[in-house]
């Protein structure tokens, strides 16, 4: 069975510092691994799809790597600035039969300190 | 706007009366999905569908139904609601791929509800 965690659950930081969120998963038979954003009491935004061939994506100050073997995903954010601030999910995408499911993280809640 | 609707956004409700919270995609995907979030537990799936008339149980499927009679649309159904149902759900969709993984998910606003 899947699992996926993300540490730490909490995390704040001076506005214009980089930053590295961390993510790792049990089972390295994956199709995917997805970065998601939540600000509170809103749904889910995709920010970054890695697939399982890939090694990283980038998208503006985002950049996200996937590491299947050692079953490791960090996401890294540049300048961060306050609207940076929210909680960051990580989802796998495993390899099953029937079910493409996504497996969550707990995530990790982002405040940056203006 | 290609997007995921999902109604309601807000219910607050009484353990035993039969609900439904419906959910609407129009980017003409196969794949959709129902999760909860509960705090300290994440997103845990519900139910999915493959497509139409194809729905399967996920990690929690407990107290739910669900129907996929048109592609847009998948109402996830609660028939004897009860105050463990309080939770915040999400419905999502996604294309799937001839090899039967699946591309980016997209998800609807959420729906909170509240079961006393």
């Amino acid at each position: 069975k899947q699992e996926v965690t993300q540490i730490p659950a909490a995390l704040s930081v001076p506005e214009g510092e980089n930053l590295v969120l961390n993510c790792s998963f049990t089972d390295s038979a994956i199709y995917n691994l997805q970065w998601f954003r939540q600000d509170p009491g809103k749904g889910l935004t995709s920010l970054l799809l890695i697939q399982s061939s890939q090694r990283e994506q980038t998208s503006g100050r985002l950049n996200a790597s996937l590491d299947k073997s050692s079953g490791r995903s960090t996401l890294y954010i540049a300048a961060s600035q306050p609207g940076d601030s929210a909680t960051y999910l990580c989802a796998v995408q495993s390899r099953g039969f029937g079910n493409e499911k996504l497996t969550f993280g707990t995530g990790t809640r982002l405040t940056i300190i203006p | 706007e290609a997007q995921v609707t999902q109604n309601p956004r807000y219910l607050i409700t009484v353990t035993g009366k039969k609900l439904t919270v419906t959910c609407s995609q129009n980017m003409n995907h196969e794949y959709m999905s129902w999760y909860r979030q509960d705090p300290g537990l994440g997103l845990r799936q519900i139910y999915y569908s493959m497509n139409v008339e194809v729905t399967d149980k996920g990690d929690v499927p407990e107290g739910y139904k669900v129907s996929r009679k048109e592609k847009r649309n998948f109402p996830l159904i609660l028939e004897s609601p009860s105050p463990n149902q309080t939770s915040l759900y999400f419905c999502a969709s996604s294309l799937l791929s001839p090899g039967g993984s699946s591309y980016e998910q997209y998800f609807g606003p959420g729906t909170r509800l509240t079961v006393t």
